[in-house]
């Protein structure tokens, strides 16, 4: 079993759109979750992080952890052509040095 | 401020082969991390450098290897090359200890035939 699972998608959805992106974890001593952007061809890009369990928002975006499921989300409000990209879940836990990623989602918002 | 710089952009080598690739951290940063991203995959941790020394290593074959200049760039060495080698290579830095801080770069493209 893989550490942390996301489903690869492709996933479409019409311009305007409430995108919900998941992932689930096994290992409880994650404590850093963090969502990445990658367009084609380029270097992923931090566009969130949560410590431990909680929600985060940053305009559009909102990160939601959830510890006693092993569950972390990405919600994307009023979604729009350009957030058409491969999005990363990741895991770290300090002292590890380790970041574990999940195999991304594609997503792709129809104008 | 550059950012993570990274080079060569792609590359083609062939099986057996050795190859070396480079990465320039951003500006501030101290600590390196190499990924391995094959195609459709999310990318796969290597190793990280920190104070010129490899102090985490992910479940890749000693084939890999790596070094940090006093600088704080670092390179990425793989011997004996394998199809399956191909895959885009990804540095990422950091500052401090803060996973928050981690910054990837553009990335090498591998191509092993």
């Amino acid at each position: 079993q893989k550490e942390v699972e996301q489903d690869p998608g492709p996933l479409s959805v019409p311009e305007g759109a409430i995108v919900s992106l998941n992932c689930t974890y096994s290992n409880s001593a994650f404590q850093y979750f963090m969502w990445y952007r990658q367009y084609s061809r380029k270097g992923p890009e931090l566009l969130m992080y949560t410590y431990s369990s909680g929600n985060k928002e940053d305009g559009r975006f909102t990160a939601q952890v959830d510890k006693s499921s092993k569950y972390i989300s990405l919600f994307i409000r009023d979604s729009q052509p350009s957030d058409s990209a491969t999005y990363l879940c990741a895991s770290y836990t300090s002292g590890t040095y380790k970041y574990i990623f999940g195999t991304g989602t594609r997503l792709k918002v129809l104008a | 401020d550059a950012g993570v710089t990274q080079s060569p952009t792609h590359l083609i080598k062939t099986r057996g082969q050795q190859v070396t690739l480079r990465c320039s951290p951003k500006s501030g940063h101290d600590t390196v991390s190499w990924y391995q991203q094959a195609l459709g995959q999310g990318p796969q941790f290597i190793f990280q450098y920190y104070e010129e020394e490899e102090r985490q290593r992910g479940n890749f074959p000693d084939r890999f290897s790596g070094h940090q200049f006093p600088n704080y760039s670092s390179e990425l060495n793989v011997n004996a090359l394998l199809l399956g080698d191909s895959a885009l290579y990804l540095c990422a830095t950091q500052a401090l200890a803060g996973p928050e801080t981690q910054y990837f770069g553009p990335g090498t493209r591998l191509l092993v035939l």
